[in-house]
């Protein structure tokens, strides 16, 4: 079965500092993939995706790098504010035309006041 | 962000209960989800439903579980015969189409005693 992991189960960064959070995937078929933010007591908060015809894309404040050859994603947060503490999500579709996610075990981001 | 809801926000129920969780719909929403988590762990599929029927079901959606859509109204999950494993956030997903971005509800706490 596919596997999404996560290299670190924790981060803590001061505010205002830059975030990344880093995911691994097993499956190389996966061609979509999402970052998800899960604030305490709710669902997961889409914050960013990329297909695999791309190896970045930009949002506000996040950026997704997408490295097929390693089969790594990586999510940077630029200037951390105290509301992007949260566990953060990676997953993958599996495969063309899988229309599921698979889900990674996650990172819970602190930002330091 | 299209806005998901779920209800009940949280449940409670006696182990061997039969209970039924729903999803409200978006109207331009053709593909419904539901996803687990429990305590702790990773978002797990269960299943995706599609033109009123299912479309993919992961190892974990077994007999005791059941998804409809009657009459293009709630979208619900049904478990016949809790289970004290079954102690999870339930979240309804949806999307646009095959391969769009799937936004998640608030879930369902659901706790089997």
């Amino acid at each position: 079965g596919e596997s999404v992991g996560l290299h670190l189960p924790t981060l803590s960064v001061q505010e205002g500092d830059n975030s990344i959070i880093n995911c691994a995937y097993s499956n190389s078929a996966s061609d979509y993939f999402i970052w998800y933010k899960q604030e305490s007591g709710k669902g997961p908060q889409f914050i960013i995706d990329i297909r695999s015809n791309m190896d970045k894309r930009q949002g506000q404040r996040v950026t997704v790098l997408l490295n097929k050859t390693v089969k790594h994603l990586s999510l940077q947060i630029a200037a951390t504010q105290p509301g992007d503490s949260a566990v953060y999500f990676c997953a993958e579709n599996g495969g063309t035309g899988a229309n599921n996610l698979f889900f990674g075990t996650g990172t819970r981001l602190t930002v330091i006041p | 962000e299209p806005e998901v809801t779920q209800t009940p926000s949280h449940q409670v129920t006696q182990m061997g209960q039969e209970v039924i969780l729903r999803c409200v719909p978006i109207s331009n929403h053709l593909y419904f989800y539901w996803y687990r988590q429990i305590l702790g762990q990773k978002v797990e599929f269960l299943v995706s439903f599609y033109n009123n029927e299912i479309s993919e079901k992961s190892e974990i959606f077994d007999d005791q579980f059941s998804v409809e859509r009657p009459d293009g109204s709630n979208f619900t999950l049904k478990i016949r015969s809790t289970k004290l494993e079954d102690s999870a956030m339930y979240f309804c997903a949806r999307n646009r189409g095959r391969g769009e971005t799937q936004y998640f509800g608030p879930g369902t706490r659901l706790l089997v005693l």
